[in-house]
């Protein structure tokens, strides 16, 4: 069965700082990785996506994400953290154990606290 | 575009009543999918309709349904509401071909 795993509940960096948010997951075949990013009491907004190609996938707001096959790792970066990025992070993978399907399974989340 | 929007925002209802929530997925956007949201669950995968038909559909129990209209507007419906089932109702909406899915802002309902 197809998992993602988020291992820290939260990560703390300072202003201007690069930032990592860890992912790893577990799938049978190719994953389809995303990140996705919450703010309070607001819905889901994509930030990025691995598919295929290069492991360095670029998104919005100055994030990217390293793909890692070998450590069946995906994790989230950003060169220098904004206060403004602080929020809930998740991480998904697409359920591909049935074909033609949208499903996303989340990991927990991660919150992301940036310091002035 | 507009962005997918959801309706009603929040909601309180009582045990053993029903609800219907509503979403409207992005223009030209087909499949749409229906997650629940919970302090302690996390995101959980409720179903997904593509062309008014159920694609896809999450470990949840027969209160929980769903319908999608030629408009490709979604519903569902939670009946015998229990106090577990408050949380934020999520809707996403997806072009076909293209793996990410846009997200409405959600419907949060408090089960007392």
């Amino acid at each position: 069965a197809q998992s993602v795993a988020q291992p820290e509940d939260q990560v703390n960096v300072a202003e201007g700082n690069p930032l990592t948010v860890k992912c790893t997951y577990s799938v049978s075949g190719n994953p389809y990785l995303f990140w996705y990013v919450q703010y309070p009491n607001r819905g889901l907004q994509f930030l990025l996506k691995y598919i295929t190609g290069d492991n360095l996938v670029k998104g919005s707001y100055g994030f990217e994400a390293e793909f890692n096959k070998s450590q069946t790792s995906f994790h989230l970066k950003k060169p220098s953290a904004l206060v403004s990025d602080s929020a809930l992070y998740f991480c998904a993978v697409r359920d591909i154990s049935s074909s033609n399907t949208g499903k996303l399974i989340f990991g927990q989340g991660t919150t992301l606290q940036v310091k002035p | 575009k507009a962005g997918v929007t959801q309706t009603p925002r929040y909601l309180i209802k009582t045990r053993g009543q029903q609800v219907t929530l509503s979403c409207s997925p992005i223009s030209g956007h087909r499949s749409v999918s229906w997650y629940q949201q919970t302090p302690g669950q996390g995101l959980q995968f409720l179903f997904e309709y593509f062309s008014e038909t159920q694609r896809n559909k999450g470990n949840f129990p027969g209160r929980f349904s769903g319908r999608q209209f030629s408009n490709s507007r979604s519903e569902m419906n939670v009946s015998t509401l229990e106090l577990g089932d408050s949380a934020l109702y999520l809707c996403a909406s997806s072009l076909e071909g293209h793996y990410e899915q846009y997200f409405g802002p959600g419907t949060r309902l408090t089960v007392t």
